[in-house]
This record gives structure tokens, sequence and C-alpha cells, in this order.
């Protein structure tokens, strides 16, 4: 396996609370990602880290936040959850070499449901 | 965002028949993943096409990216049960972005 793993697998939380959703690699990829995942809209891009302290926004980062401290973690944060938020959640590490993304190594995921 | 549509959404069909699923944008893409997805888990890359009119084989799996690199296709023969799962395609733009189609969701019945 390619060493990724997120936490947790579920998670059930109430409108307004924080959230946090750690993934973790030990493959020591420089470049990690969060995915948001629902029906009808594919897998779609919320932040993505370039190396430790290095991060960015994708399509959907409205209402997230994300760290990247050590190479081999990426949180993302929900500051206050809405129901909107309720989605699976993936994490990816890439591989790349140059100006090429070799491809991604997803995380099993993270079923987030805001009541 | 750059729209990667995927046809058919929904396929189910009999174990040995043949199929082909579509993926197509308006947008040129430098290089186009197809992954399979299996309930609970992740995405799983199984190939990446990178020149217009490229075509890679995969066992069964016969992945064709378009001479223009805005479409691609997937054809798998002789399907089988586990070949189930939704296949997602995603292009990669000159930004080192992939951006992901909503997947085909086929199922093989035994």
């Amino acid at each position: 396996d390619a060493g990724i793993t997120q936490s947790p697998r579920h998670k059930v939380t109430e409108t307004g609370t924080p959230v946090t959703l750690r993934c973790h690699q030990t493959e020591n990829h420089r470049y990690m990602y969060w995915y948001r995942q629902d029906p009808g809209h594919g897998l779609r891009l919320i932040h993505y880290s370039y190396g430790v302290k290095d991060t960015d926004k994708g399509e959907v980062s409205d209402g997230y936040s994300v760290s990247r401290s050590k190479t081999e973690d990426f949180l993302l944060t929900l500051e206050s959850a809405t129901s909107s938020q309720t989605s699976v959640y993936f994490c990816a590490i890439s591989e790349t070499r140059g100006n090429s993304n070799y491809g991604y190594t997803f995380g099993s995921g993270t079923r987030l449901t805001v009541v | 965002t750059q729209l990667l549509e995927q046809s058919p959404q929904f396929l189910s069909i009999q174990e040995g028949e043949n199929l082909t699923v579509y993926c197509n944008s308006s947008s040129v893409f430098s290089s186009l993943q197809w992954y399979r997805q299996e309930p609970g888990e992740g995405p799983v890359l199984l190939v990446t096409v990178v020149t217009g009119g490229e075509v890679k084989k995969l066992k069964r799996l016969t992945f064709q990216f378009g001479d223009a690199r805005k479409d691609s296709s997937l054809h798998i023969t002789a399907a089988q049960p586990g070949d189930t799962g939704l296949y997602l395609c995603a292009g990669e733009n000159t930004g080192n972005q992939f951006y992901f189609g909503t997947g085909t969701s086929l199922t093989v019945i035994p």
C-alpha cells in the first residue's frame, strides 16, 4: 500500500462546530491534496499543499482551511461546519517530477455528516 | 472550472460483454488519467495518457486519448464482475491541477 491514512473514517457533527480531518502519509511526497466527493459533482479540489507551510486554494475552498507543519501530515479544518459540507472527503498524494504529475494515490476517505 | 463529462452515467451489463465509456471536454489537457473506485474506498489510478492519439492497454482494458487531447475512452473487453466500480477520468491542465469527471458507475452481472 502507498502509505496514506485518513482519520477519522466517519464523523457526525453539529452545525456550527469546528471539525478537523487528518491525513498522514509515509511516502515523503511533496504534494498533498484534499478533495470532496458529492453525487453529481465528482471529486472537487478544496486545498492542496506543495510543501511544508506551502498551501493554495482549490475550486471549492470557501469554509475550509488547511495546515501542513510536517511533510507527512496535512490537516483540513472546517471552522464552523454547515450542512452543505456533508460529504466524503479524500486526501491524496502525488508523485511529481518536474512539471509532471504521475497520478494520485488516495486515502480511503472520511465520511462527514453535519446535522 | 473545466468541465469533464462522462458517459454513460450508469451502465449495467452481463458478464462477458464488451463496453466503452467516454470522457469529453471542450478543454485541452496536457494529460489524462483514469481511475476506478470501489464503494467505501478512494479511487485507484489505472492509467495515464499523455500524447494525442495514444492508446494504452492494461489486460482487458484499452484506453485512448483523443488526437486533440480533449477526450478519452475506456474500452473493456469481456467484462467480469471484478470490473464493477465507478470509473473516473481526470484531466490535467497547464497549471498541473487535475479536474475530475463525475464518473461512470459500472455494474457487471454474473
